[in-house]
Order: structure tokens, then C-alpha cells, then sequence
């Protein structure tokens, strides 16, 4: 199986600050790439998939460098509703499978 | 349009009792996927089946773990003789020809006395 590294986190941080999580990967054969959220007791959900040219979502921005093997969250101006856990996912394909590997996740705790 | 369902929400079992948990896709969605998560840790791939076939099963224990998609029903992952160190959170999650679209279901809470 292929590794998915991730800031072990948490991360404790006031409302309105800017946050970044770091990813690294190990497959460079990987071919696609996402971040997902999960809530506690809760299951993952897409939060925003990951370009080579770097995307932006809202108050979410995703960049990823393929040289390097590593991808990046950025949260502008947390929200409380922000608190989450961010679990790092990279998808490829090998002898007729195909399989999401999940990083361990960071926890997010946006304090008032 | 009811999303990936999964049941039971909350499973307990005794030592060496059987564990039958259920996932039905979304409609349209004809891949389904096992996780396992465990308390503070992250999702642990297990099984990729389509109907009537397991794709890869590299992530499944070699004893007591099964799975299976029918043509008719739920996929259902089976533990046999279950321990303590069953108890996780199972999640599946579906896809339709975009495999890399994994839409998950709520999961199944498995608790080992």
C-alpha cells in the first residue's frame, strides 16, 4: 500500500486566522488528489479536489506540487464550523483497481 | 435521491459472535469500497467489489473477513468469530464509473464486548 503523510496536527487556532496543512505522498504514479473532511463520528466527505495549477474554493485554496510530491490546504478567515478533521486522499489505479489512500487526517479546532 | 445507506448505525457483538454489515449504493452506482477506521486513526482500505465480483481485496484480513455484491441487494462484509480488536467504524463507499467520486455512507459503528 501506498503512504499518505500528514501534519499529525491538532491544530488550535482563533476564529478569523488562516491555517495550512500539509500533505505528502509517496506513489508518484498517483494520478489525482483531494482533500475530504470528516466530522467527528462522522464520514469523510469531498471537500474539494486538488489541480496541478492550484484551486480555489471560497476560503479554500488547494495546491499541489507533483516534483515534490506534496499537497496543501489553505483556510482564510476560519469559521467555527471549520473544526473538522482534513484527511488527505490520493487516488491511482494499478492492475485493474482502483483505491483512494487516506492520510491519518489533521484535526482543525477554530476556537471563539 | 437517497444517498450511500448503511446498516446497522451501531453493532454489538460478543466475542466469537458473527458481524454482518450492509451497504446499499446510491442508484446509479455500481463500485462499492470498505474502510475500516479505528479510534484515532486514519481509513484503512479493505475491499473494492463490483456486482458479483471482488476487484481487489488486498486490504482484507487473510482469516475470518469476507465480503460479497450480490446481483440483488446490499454488498454485506462478514466477520466471523469477531474480537475486541474488531471494534472500528466500517465505512463504504460508492462510485459510479468515476471511480475516483466516492460518495461514503454513514458507517457502521462495531463495538466487541
Amino acid at each position: 500500500r501506498k503512504e499518505v503523510e500528514q501534519d499529525p496536527g491538532p491544530f488550535n487556532v482563533p476564529e478569523g486566522a488562516t491555517v495550512a496543512f500539509n500533505c505528502t505522498y509517496s506513489n508518484s504514479a498517483s494520478q489525482s488528489f483531494f482533500w475530504y473532511r470528516q466530522d467527528c463520528r462522522k464520514e469523510p466527505k469531498l471537500l474539494m479536489s486538488v489541480y496541478s495549477s492550484g484551486n480555489e474554493d471560497g476560503r479554500f485554496t488547494a495546491q499541489l506540487n507533483r516534483a515534490s510530491q506534496y499537497i496543501s490546504l489553505l483556510i482564510r478567515d476560519s469559521k467555527l464550523s471549520d473544526s473538522a478533521t482534513y484527511l488527505c486522499v490520493v487516488y491511482w489505479e494499478g492492475a485493474g483497481s482502483y483505491q483512494l489512500t487516506f492520510g491519518k487526517g489533521t484535526k482543525l479546532s477554530v476556537i471563539p | 435521491n437517497a444517498g450511500v445507506m448503511q446498516n446497522p448505525r451501531h453493532l454489538v457483538r460478543r466475542r466469537g459472535q458473527e458481524a454482518r454489515l450492509r451497504c446499499s449504493p446510491m442508484k446509479g452506482h455500481s463500485h462499492v469500497y470498505w474502510y475500516r477506521q479505528l479510534p484515532e486513526e486514519g481509513l484503512k482500505f479493505m475491499v473494492y467489489l463490483q456486482k458479483e465480483n471482488i476487484i481487489d481485496e488486498s486490504g482484507m484480513p487473510k482469516e475470518r473477513f469476507s465480503a460479497e455484491f450480490p446481483k440483488e441487494g446490499p454488498s454485506i462484509l462478514r466477520i466471523q468469530q469477531v474480537v475486541r480488536g474488531d471494534s472500528a467504524a466500517y465505512f463504504c463507499a460508492t462510485t459510479s464509473d468515476l471511480p475516483n467520486e466516492q460518495f461514503f455512507g454513514p458507517g457502521t459503528r462495531l463495538t466487541v464486548l
